[in-house]
C-alpha cells in the first residue's frame, strides 16, 4: 500500500516547455487534488475532482490544465511553463479516516527558469 | 479573502516547553477543523481534527481547543520536543462533497531548540 506517489520528485524546465505532473493512489479514494505551496503562502488548490470523470477549478487554476484518468490517477500539465509557477506541487486523496482526511504525496519540486 | 488566519508565522521554543499556534476563521458554516504536520522534504499529514461540537480534543501531547464564539481554534503542544519541529498547517472545511474541500491557513513553522 503506497499512498499517494508522485513523479518526478523534481524538475527543471526552461519558461515556454510543457510538462506533465502524474499522481497516483491506490487507497480506492473518489476525491483526489493538486496544490501549490509556496514559502509563506501555505497550500492552494489548483484543481479538484470530486470523483472519476469529474474535475473543478480551485484558487489558482490558471495555466494549468487536469486530467483525471481513472480512479487511481490524476494528472496536471503546465502548457507553457512561467517563472510564476516555480513551486512545490503536492497531489492528496481524500478518504475517510474520522472525516474529510486527505492523504498527501511526497510532492514534485518544479523550478522554471 | 484568506478565509483561515494562521499566526505566528514562526515559532521558536525550547525542549520541554508549550508550543501554541492559534487559528481563527470567518464562515461560520465551517464544521471541521484539521491541523496537519508537514516535515522538511515531506507532505503533510494530518495531526489532529475537531468538530465544533467540542471545545477540546486531545491526542498524547497535541491539543486543539476551540471557541467557536471567537471563532478561533489553537494547537498546543505540551513537552515540546525537538522531533516536533516540523511547519503545521491548520484548515477548515464545511460539508460534504466539493464543500468538504480544505481551506489552509499560511503554516506556522515550529523549531525546537534542544
Amino acid at each position: 500500500n503506497a499512498g499517494v506517489t508522485q513523479t518526478p520528485k523534481f524538475q527543471v524546465l526552461k519558461t515556454g516547455q510543457s510538462m506533465t505532473l502524474q499522481c497516483a493512489q491506490d487507497m480506492n479514494h473518489n476525491s483526489m487534488y493538486w496544490y501549490r505551496q509556496d514559502p509563506g503562502m501555505g497550500l492552494r488548490l489548483i484543481y479538484y475532482s470530486a470523483s472519476e470523470g469529474t474535475t473543478d477549478k480551485g484558487e489558482v487554476p490558471n495555466g494549468y490544465n487536469v486530467s483525471r484518468l481513472n480512479k487511481r490517477e490524476f494528472s496536471l500539465r503546465l502548457e507553457s511553463a512561467a517563472p510564476s509557477q516555480t513551486s512545490v506541487y503536492f497531489c492528496a486523496s481524500r478518504g475517510f479516516r474520522g472525516r474529510e482526511t486527505q492523504y498527501f504525496g511526497p510532492g514534485t519540486r518544479l523550478l522554471v527558469l | 479573502q484568506q478565509q483561515v488566519k494562521q499566526s505566528p508565522q514562526s515559532l521558536i521554543v525550547q525542549k520541554g516547553g508549550i508550543s501554541i499556534i492559534n487559528c481563527a476563521y470567518e464562515n461560520t458554516a465551517f464544521d471541521y477543523f484539521p491541523w496537519y504536520q508537514q516535515f522538511p522534504g515531506k507532505g503533510p499529514a494530518l495531526l489532529i481534527a475537531i468538530r465544533p461540537d467540542v471545545s477540546e480534543k486531545k491526542e498524547g501531547r497535541f491539543t486543539i481547543s476551540f471557541n467557536k464564539s471567537a471563532k478561533q481554534f489553537s494547537l498546543h503542544i505540551m513537552d515540546s520536543q525537538p522531533g516536533d519541529s516540523a511547519t503545521y498547517f491548520c484548515a477548515a472545511s464545511k460539508g460534504g462533497g466539493s464543500q468538504g474541500n480544505l481551506i489552509f491557513g499560511k503554516g506556522t513553522k515550529l523549531s525546537v531548540k534542544p
